[in-house]
């Protein structure tokens, strides 16, 4: 069965300073691979994505992400953080007969950010 | 992008009474759709599957006579929290997808579900 780990819980960084969030997954074939945001008490919203081709992902505010298949990693990056980038992140897999939709979550990272 | 709303947003409720939650897609059709379950400060677990005019699958540990999904047209999926207990209040969410076996799934806003 596939799976997601996201070794970071908490991550604590400077308005300004760059970030990279780390996601391993454990999966036979070719996942699909997403990074979600949630603010407190909110619903998810969709950051980037992965399904094929270039492996470096561009995403919504300034996130990108770099698929390396020999490390079966899906790390998400940031140059520079702003204040209101502080949520909880969640790397997902999609997978199960190759489906794209049926997702397997990670823990979730939570992302402080001080001024 | 693809809408899908959730409603409610928050429901109150007392023990043992049930709840409905509506699951819809607004601006495109959903052979299928997935509800997830999520406790306070804890990762999102997948509880179901649903594929239109069939019966949901359960993951594991998931009891299905607590939980009742209906997914009646391709618009639409409901879960049914049956006799609701305190240990039931979580954060539901659920997405949506047109099936495809390369479609993403578009999530919902959640329902925050607390019974008292």
């Amino acid at each position: 069965a596939q799976s997601v780990t996201q070794p970071d819980i908490h991550i604590t960084v400077s308005e300004g300073a760059s970030l990279e969030l780390r996601c391993n997954y454990s999966y036979g074939a070719t996942p699909y691979l997403f990074w979600y945001v949630q603010s407190p008490g909110q619903g998810l919203q969709l950051l980037l994505k992965y399904f094929s081709g270039d492996t470096l992902v561009q995403g919504i505010k300034g996130f990108e992400a770099e698929f390396k298949r020999s490390q079966s990693s899906f790390n998400l990056r940031k140059p520079s953080v702003h204040w209101s980038d502080a949520a909880e992140y969640f790397c997902a897999v999609g997978a199960g007969t190759g489906t794209a939709s049926k997702l397997t979550f990670g823990t979730g990272t939570r992302l402080q950010v001080t001024l | 992008g693809a809408v899908v709303s959730q409603h409610p947003s928050r429901v109150i409720c007392k023990s043992g009474t049930s709840v409905k939650i509506e699951c819809r897609s607004l601006d495109f059709q959903a052979t299928t759709m997935f509800w997830y379950r999520q406790f306070p400060k804890q990762s999102l677990m997948l509880m179901a599957t649903s594929n239109e005019g069939s019966k949901a699958t359960y993951e594991q540990g998931v009891e299905k006579d607590k939980f009742l999904i209906n997914h009646a047209s391709l618009t639409l999926s409901t879960l049914t929290v049956t006799s609701a207990h305190p240990e039931d209040s979580s954060f539901y969410i659920c997405s949506a997808s047109a099936g495809a076996w390369n479609t993403e799934a578009f999530f919902g806003q959640g329902t925050r579900l607390t019974v008292v």
